[in-house]
């Protein structure tokens, strides 16, 4: 079945460490985000990707990087100059047409000790 | 302002009755909307999408379009306990990432 695939669920990371967070969609999409979604809040945009080998910050990019070498993968790292980055983060793909939908993968909840 | 603003809630309804969700948004050249369903600690899923204004419906579900006040809107009819969940209302244009209010909080008593 098509969909998008995150790894892993659950992460926890010590303060410090950098850590990446797996992307993987079948849906021959063009298009991958990364949003971050806090206790009670809507989800805020972090990077997007419209094409292989190029990708532009969303709204609150500093502290994550990401690369887009493959269609169907959009890995996201979070790095040590995240200063707040407890969160649950998804991963989400569209079509190219403006009409497209979302699709989401279940998220990542990443728990800095 | 915020781009795309939602009240917070909760919207607490009796079973079988109608919730009504409201949504209003800044970007006056918006073309998509959405509106997504989301269950503590699960991801968002889709449950609405319109692109004229009107309306369109779905089931239980009727999405309401007007751009000249720039909002939209959700009716759930005959609402049940499984419609208590967050609402998500989200808006674009073209092919650029959804923009995403914070969220309704609906619930729904047996």
């Amino acid at each position: 079945d098509g969909g998008i695939t995150q790894s892993p669920k659950y992460l926890f990371r010590k303060e410090g460490q950098n850590v990446t967070l797996s992307c993987e969609q079948n849906l021959n999409h063009d298009a991958m985000y990364w949003y971050r979604q806090d206790p009670g809040q809507g989800l805020r945009l972090i990077y997007y990707s419209q094409i292989v080998n190029d990708f532009q910050k969303g709204d609150i990019a500093e502290g994550y990087s990401v690369s887009r070498e493959k269609k169907e993968s959009f890995p996201l790292t979070v790095t040590s100059a995240q200063k707040n980055p407890t969160a649950f983060y998804l991963c989400a793909s569209r079509s190219g047409e403006v009409t497209g939908e979302l699709f989401f993968g279940e998220g990542s909840r990443l728990t800095v000790l | 302002q915020k781009e795309v603003e939602q009240n917070s809630g909760p919207l607490s309804v009796p079973e079988g009755a109608i919730a009504s969700l409201n949504c209003t948004y800044s970007d006056r050249v918006s073309q998509s909307f959405f509106w997504y369903r989301q269950y503590s600690g699960k991801s968002p899923e889709l449950i609405m999408s319109i692109y004229s204004n009107g309306d369109k419906e779905d089931g239980r579900f009727t999405a309401q379009l007007n751009k000249a006040s720039q909002y939209v809107s959700l009716l759930i009819r005959d609402s049940q306990p499984s419609d208590s969940a967050t609402y998500l209302c989200a808006v674009t244009r073209g092919r650029r990432a959804l923009t995403f209010g914070s969220g309704t909080r609906l619930q729904v008593q047996p």
